[in-house]
């Protein structure tokens, strides 16, 4: 079965550290997003990409950045972590065409 | 996100339904849909409806669209104890990016 695999699943590190979130998928989508889950705020997009080379900024992108090298794999690095990206991350994809989005398990950091 | 707005906590009683509602900015939406996520997981599409629709029921799952309004509802009937589980409203439209809601956490008592 297709799946999104996205590790590490729990991660805590230290402020001003760079921290990198894997998002590797076998459904061979175009698209591919990023959001991050905070309460009361629901799901914000952080970045996306709609094939390889190509990548987008969301509403929330600052301190944050995406390389899309193939199909498969959108990892999203923190550049120099802060509190305030303690969050619960999602990676999601989707077909060419839009609609429904399919999403990970999610991954969970803490920035101390 | 800003442009959907759903109420935050719904408690329902074991065997009656949930209702939950939505509400949306961008009136070119095309496709409207309901996730629900369950502790410790990700989200899974529970349904859809297309913007040019304004009912869609499947199974014990039934989906109101108010277009004028830009109300979206969605009625679970003969809520179980599985049905607990935060329930987001979402919008995409011609740039295929979802807008999300902040959740709905819905409490079944027995």
């Amino acid at each position: 079965d297709a799946e999104i695999t996205q590790s590490p699943r729990h991660k805590i590190t230290e402020t001003g550290r760079q921290v990198t979130l894997a998002c590797h998928q076998t459904w061979n989508h175009n698209n591919m997003f990023w959001y991050r889950q905070d309460l009361g705020h629901g799901l914000r997009l952080i970045h996306y990409s709609y094939g390889v080379q190509d990548t987008n900024k969301g509403e929330v992108s600052d301190g944050y950045s995406v390389s899309r090298s193939n199909t498969e794999d959108l990892p999203l690095t923190l550049e120099s972590a802060a509190s305030s990206q303690t969050s619960v991350y999602f990676c999601a994809t989707q077909y060419l065409g839009g609609g429904e989005l399919f999403f990970g398990e999610g991954s969970r950091l803490t920035v101390l | 996100g800003e442009d959907v707005e759903q109420s935050l906590f719904l408690s329902v009683r074991e065997g009656d339904s949930s209702v939950i509602n939505c509400t949306y900015t961008d009136s070119s939406s095309t496709y409207l849909y309901w996730y629900k996520q369950e502790p410790g997981a990700g989200l899974q599409l529970l349904t859809y409806i297309f913007s040019n629709m304004d009912m869609k029921q499947d199974q014990r799952l039934t989906v109101l669209l108010n277009k004028k309004d830009k109300h979206l509802s969605l009625r679970i009937a003969d809520t179980q104890t599985g049905d607990s589980a935060i329930y987001f409203c979402a919008e995409s439209s011609n740039d295929y990016k979802l807008s999300f809601g902040a959740g709905t956490t819905v409490t079944v008592r027995a």
